[in-house]
């Protein structure tokens, strides 16, 4: 059976610093990894992918994630928080299946 | 391109009753999935159509069903509705391709009283 595990319910940032939204994983399968943000009221955007190709994987808006297999992990950073980017991120494992396991979430607060 | 509909926006139901859930999916997507959303948590699987058959299905009781139809359109319904139930319920397509990304709609807001 396949999991994801977000590590932090809750992270606040001061804009301009680094945003770090950590995430493991579990699965019995070579997995496809993903981060989706939601928006209050609004639906769930794909920020980036991890597709059994390049390690670190770019997404929009200047995020990017880092698959370490040997860690289990697939956290999500950005060089510099805006405050546009405050809220709530999900971390999501999908194994051959096509069943996504979503993680419980992890809102991102951005102070000015 | 016309992204994922869904329809209605809100929705009020007592116990016992029974509700129908509509998802449009995206231009050119033959693939469509459902989620329940309880507040503060994570979507989570319900099940997934592909070609009018159910293809997966996640933890959740035969009261919820579902329909696929040829233009890829799709229902949820569920059946003896519980306080439970409440939730947001989202839609999304995609292409059968595995772990192509999955394209949301903007969900269905469903109380149940």
């Amino acid at each position: 059976a396949q999991s994801v595990t977000q590590l932090d319910s809750h992270v606040s940032v001061s804009e301009g610093t680094p945003v770090l939204l950590r995430c493991n994983y579990s699965s019995s399968y070579s997995p496809s990894l993903f981060w989706y943000v939601q928006h209050p009221n609004k639906g769930l955007q794909l920020l980036l992918k991890y597709t059994s190709a390049a390690t670190l994987v770019k997404g929009i808006n200047g995020f990017e994630a880092e698959f370490k297999k040997s860690e289990t992990s697939f956290h999500l950073t950005k060089p510099s928080a805006h405050m546009s980017d405050a809220a709530e991120y999900f971390c999501v494992v999908s194994d051959r299946n096509n069943d996504m396991r979503f993680g419980a979430g992890t809102r991102l607060t951005v102070k000015p | 391109e016309t992204g994922v509909t869904q329809s209605p926006t809100h929705l009020i139901k007592t116990r016992g009753q029974q509700v129908t859930l509509r998802c449009s999916s995206q231009s050119g997507h033959n693939t469509v999935s459902w989620y329940q959303q309880a507040l503060g948590q994570g979507p989570q699987f319900i099940f997934q159509y592909y070609r009018e058959e159910e293809n997966g299905r996640g933890n959740f009781p035969p009261r919820f069903s579902g329909l696929q139809f040829p233009n890829y359109s799709s229902e949820l319904n569920v059946n003896a509705l519980e306080l439970d139930d409440s939730a947001l319920y989202l839609c999304a397509s995609s292409s059968i391709v595995p772990a192509n990304e999955q394209f949301f709609g903007p969900g269905t807001r469903l109380t149940v009283l």
